[in-house]
């Protein structure tokens, strides 16, 4: 099957320090790539969706300028965590898709601990 | 807006028993999906059901997509303990865009 690699799988930074998170689809072009954050036992939460070329579509209640979305290529989307709290410490975990409607396919989550 | 409620949140059963994780949408969905986590890891696809009233198998896995398309269910028959996780549905509106039911963990005891 399709492989999503996601990159790195934890990190831990300081309080105010920004975290880059990649998202990357090897084996096949990704035109839609989402976001979700997981906290633990809980649901995944659709935090924001990723399109090739353009603006990234957020969900209500998650801040665009909190977390920067960059699609810039059909295989590459990353997450920026900018000026990371404690609060933002979860597993984020990214997911791409060939087309509308299409299964998705995971990468492993990156686990931030923001101390 | 769109939401998917998934029942029941916890499941124990004895190895052998059956398992049933029941999700139901607010909207009518253009598909539904499920997936499974394993603890640590991170969610896998294991099907997607597209027509009203589709049933599909996928050895002692059953999926059953509601008439109305809007609710869904996952029956495990004679569980075993690697069918331990947890299962989500993911709903999908008219957009593409997937919603996430809260999940049903199932542990299995030897």
């Amino acid at each position: 099957g399709a492989v999503v690699s996601q990159h790195p799988s934890w990190v831990i930074c300081k309080s105010g320090t920004s975290v880059k998170i990649e998202c990357r689809s090897l084996d096949f072009q990704a035109t839609t790539m989402f976001w979700y954050r997981q906290f633990p036992k809980q649901s995944l939460m659709l935090m924001a969706t990723s399109n090739e070329g353009s603006k990234a579509t957020y969900e209500q209640g998650v801040e665009k300028d909190k977390f920067l979305i960059n699609h810039a290529s059909l295989t590459l989307s990353t997450l920026t965590v900018t000026s990371a709290h404690p609060e933002d410490s979860s597993f984020y975990i990214c997911s791409a898709s060939s087309g509308l409607n299409e299964k998705l396919f995971f990468g492993s989550g990156t686990q931030l601990s923001v101390l | 807006g769109q939401q998917v409620m998934q029942i029941p949140q916890y499941q124990h059963v004895q190895e052998g028993e059956d398992f049933t994780t029941y999700c139901n949408s607010s909207t009518t969905l253009s598909n539904i999906q499920w997936y499974k986590q394993r603890p640590g890891g991170h969610p896998v696809f294991l099907i997607q059901l597209v027509k009203s009233g589709e049933v599909k198998k996928q050895k002692r896995l059953t999926f059953q997509f509601g008439e109305a398309k809007k609710n869904s269910s996952l029956h495990i028959t004679a569980t075993q303990t690697t069918d331990v996780g947890t299962y989500f549905c993911a709903g999908a509106s008219n957009t593409g865009k997937l919603i996430f039911g809260q999940g049903t963990t199932l542990q299995v005891k030897p």
